[in-house]
């Protein structure tokens, strides 16, 4: 499968700040999922997004499927140090297929 | 939500011998199970789609006889690598769909390292 044009790579930030990352593809997608990884351990889902155009929040987490159904972004905001990790965006063709992932952004969070 | 456990969660050994890991859905029916691997510092990389009874798919680039996936019930999915080498030490993680669930869920991944 694709894999996803992620950036930034990587973000270094204060405590406080917020934070934005993206997501895009060459092909269209009809749903788009954010997840968060921490060392050495699976990925966790934070928010999923099945409609284009769809906006949804989770907590200081907000998600949105972009309307060509090829970009999705995550946003953080007032980031806390335990927001320390790497985000990963993916996209799914549909319910029960392999999900392709982007490539990844780094955040690390100084207090 | 769904619990998809793997065992080992590491497992180091020597070079030319084989490793078995397991990917059991705890309290759902997996129909298709994905395997994926990681290299450090890098994204999840799809290697094999299984369905629960017949033959995986593999990814291009992906050797079948290397990666050997079962998935003969339901609950169960395993990836066993023949004959190991360094270069397959990676980070393996199965994740699982069911029905009934939009969404897929995820193992805690299993560390490989050959020596």
């Amino acid at each position: 499968g694709q894999q996803l044009n992620q950036s930034p790579q990587s973000m270094f930030i204060q405590e406080g700040e917020d934070v934005s990352m993206n997501c895009t593809s060459s092909s269209i997608f009809n749903t788009w999922l954010w997840y968060k990884q921490d060392p050495g351990e699976g990925p966790v889902l934070l928010i999923a997004l099945y409609k284009a155009g769809e906006l949804t929040s989770n907590g200081r987490l907000t998600a949105q499927f972009g309307i060509t159904r090829k970009d999705s972004f995550l946003n953080i905001s007032a980031s806390i140090p335990s927001d320390v990790g790497i985000y990963f965006c993916a996209g799914q063709l549909a319910s029960g297929y392999a999900l392709n992932f982007g490539k990844g952004t780094s955040l690390l969070v100084t207090p | 939500g769904a619990v998809v456990s793997q065992h080992p969660s590491w497992v180091i050994c020597k070079s030319g011998t084989s490793v078995k890991i397991e990917c059991r859905s705890l309290d759902f029916q997996a129909t298709t199970m994905f395997w994926y691997r990681q290299f450090p510092k890098q994204s999840l990389m799809l290697m094999a789609t299984s369905n629960e009874g017949s033959k995986a798919t593999y990814e291009q680039g992906v050797e079948k006889d290397k990666f050997l996936i079962n998935h003969a019930s339901l609950t169960l999915s395993t990836l066993t690598v023949t004959s190991a080498h360094p270069e397959d030490s990676s980070f393996y993680i199965c994740s699982a769909s069911g029905a009934g669930y939009q969404e897929l869920f995820f193992g805690e991944g299993s560390r490989l390292t050959v020596l």
